[in-house]
């Protein structure tokens, strides 16, 4: 079983609120990833680190979303100014590697965010 | 940009069935290609990955990979109940470190 652990596991905010969630990764995972499962099950890939380093992120993220992964603290992912169109899963997972795909992502159970 | 597809959108199948997912990619570089499974209200977990043309088994499940048409699939045989979920595909390539997925399968299984 996934040992990744995200908190909240739901969260409800109105619009314009700051959303935050966390996630710590599993042991020894160097690599963790964000994404957005919307009710369609449509998977967004939102940003990845190695250690404290952002690896790549998309334009969405980089306007509305701050994300970090503080050394010897979880990983957070915080919108700023919350829209409806934000309510989904937010998923975290981590990996090995960031080796080029090859290696398996271990997701989180997710934060579902509800924006009224 | 990749676009990767998955079909059928739903599937409803007898207990001892074999159930086929379908997933196809837009990206001919893409390398890595993974199948997923979440069950409802649970993380998405790995079921199988495979990384160069052919099949590939375990156990009950055999994934099998056709670069040339774009296109890699999940069969499962003798299908349970236990295995109704959202079955996910996911496709990267050196160009990136993260898996493009399709919007899944949602299976089940009827005792």
């Amino acid at each position: 079983n996934s040992k990744v652990i995200q908190t909240p596991r739901y969260l409800v905010k109105g619009q314009g609120q700051k959303a935050k969630m966390r996630c710590i990764p599993e042991k020894g995972h160097p690599v963790v990833f964000w994404y957005q499962q919307n009710k369609n099950n449509e998977f967004k890939f939102l940003i990845n680190f190695q250690n404290q380093e952002v690896l790549q992120q998309i334009d969405m993220t980089e306007k509305r979303f701050s994300a970090e992964c503080p050394s010897n603290s979880p990983c957070s992912l915080e919108i700023q100014s919350s829209e409806a169109g934000d309510s989904a899963l937010y998923l975290c997972a981590s990996s090995l590697s960031r080796g080029q795909g090859y290696a398996e992502q271990f997701f989180g159970p997710g934060t579902r965010l509800t924006v009224l | 940009q990749q676009n990767v597809q998955q079909s059928p959108e739903s599937l409803i199948v007898p207990e001892g069935a074999r159930t086929s997912l379908n997933c196809t990619f837009s990206d001919s570089a893409s390398q890595y290609f993974w199948w997923y499974r979440q069950h409802s209200g649970k993380a998405p977990k790995a079921l199988m990955s495979i990384f160069s043309n052919g099949e590939k088994e375990e156990g009950r499940f055999t994934i099998h990979l056709n670069k040339a048409s774009l296109h890699f699939s999940l069969h499962i045989r003798d299908s349970q109940p236990s295995d109704s979920a959202l079955y996910l595909c996911a496709v990267s390539g050196d160009s990136g470190t993260y898996q493009r997925f399709g919007t899944g399968t949602k299976l089940q299984v009827v005792p």
